[in-house]
């Protein structure tokens, strides 16, 4: 089945530790995104790709880093930098060009930072 | 700046009845609204989406929204609720490209047998 995998989906880590959650996607999207979801604040975005090679910062990249070396991929590091890291993380994709709105989101990973 | 509002944080309905979940937009041009909706410990799923045309829009489990350019609203509606639409709803807009989705803060629906 074509879809979004989130791993892991439940995550603690001490505090000033790097974390880095996984997201592969096999519906060849061109368009790869992270969202942070936090209680009663929506979903806020991260940083975003439309092709391999390529991201940009979102509204909320600050302490945050992303590759897309595939386009399967598109991996998220949480870093010691980011001051309130404990979420949900939600990744998501589309198909690129036009604004259909239409993102397929994975499962989500939570991280608890202690 | 484009945004959207959801002015209720909960909202409870009795399974049979109606059920509208409310959303207003902030937008400069024409509005790309959208409806996801999120069950617990899970992702967004998409419900339906308002681009142009028709200002009702018909989308997935039997939920439809109705565009309203005077009241820059788009509410989420079904006619008659079952207890497994309880879950968090939220309105999205497009900003700017690149399927780029500014959500409002959610409103969860609760729907009692």
């Amino acid at each position: 089945d074509g879809g979004i995998t989130q791993s892991p989906k439940y995550l603690f880590r001490k505090e000033g530790q790097n974390v880095t959650l996984s997201c592969e996607q096999n519906l060849n999207h061109d368009a790869m995104y992270w969202y942070r979801q936090d209680p009663g604040q929506g979903l806020r975005l991260i940083y975003y790709s439309q092709i391999v090679n390529d991201f940009q910062k979102g509204d909320i990249a600050e302490g945050y880093s992303v590759s897309r070396e595939k386009k399967e991929s598109f991996p998220l590091t949480v870093t010691s930098a980011q001051k309130n890291p404990t979420a949900f993380y939600l990744c998501a994709s589309s198909t690129s060009g036009g604004n259909t709105g239409e993102l397929f989101f994975g499962e989500g990973s939570r991280l608890t930072v202690l | 700046a484009q945004s959207v509002a959801q002015p209720e944080d909960q909202v409870n309905v009795a399974e049979g009845n109606p059920l509208t979940v409310k959303c207003t937009y902030s937008v400069s041009g024409n509005p790309y609204l959208f409806w996801y909706v999120q069950y617990p410990n899970r992702g967004l799923q998409f419900l339906l989406k308002y681009i142009t045309g028709d200002n009702l829009v018909k989308g997935s489990y039997g939920f439809e929204a109705e565009f309203n350019k005077s009241q820059t609203s788009f509410h989420l509606k079904k006619p008659s609720a079952l207890v497994s639409d309880s879950a968090l709803y939220f309105c999205a807009v497009v900003r700017g490209s690149y399927n780029k989705l500014i959500f409002g803060a959610g409103t969860r629906l609760a729907v009692h047998p």
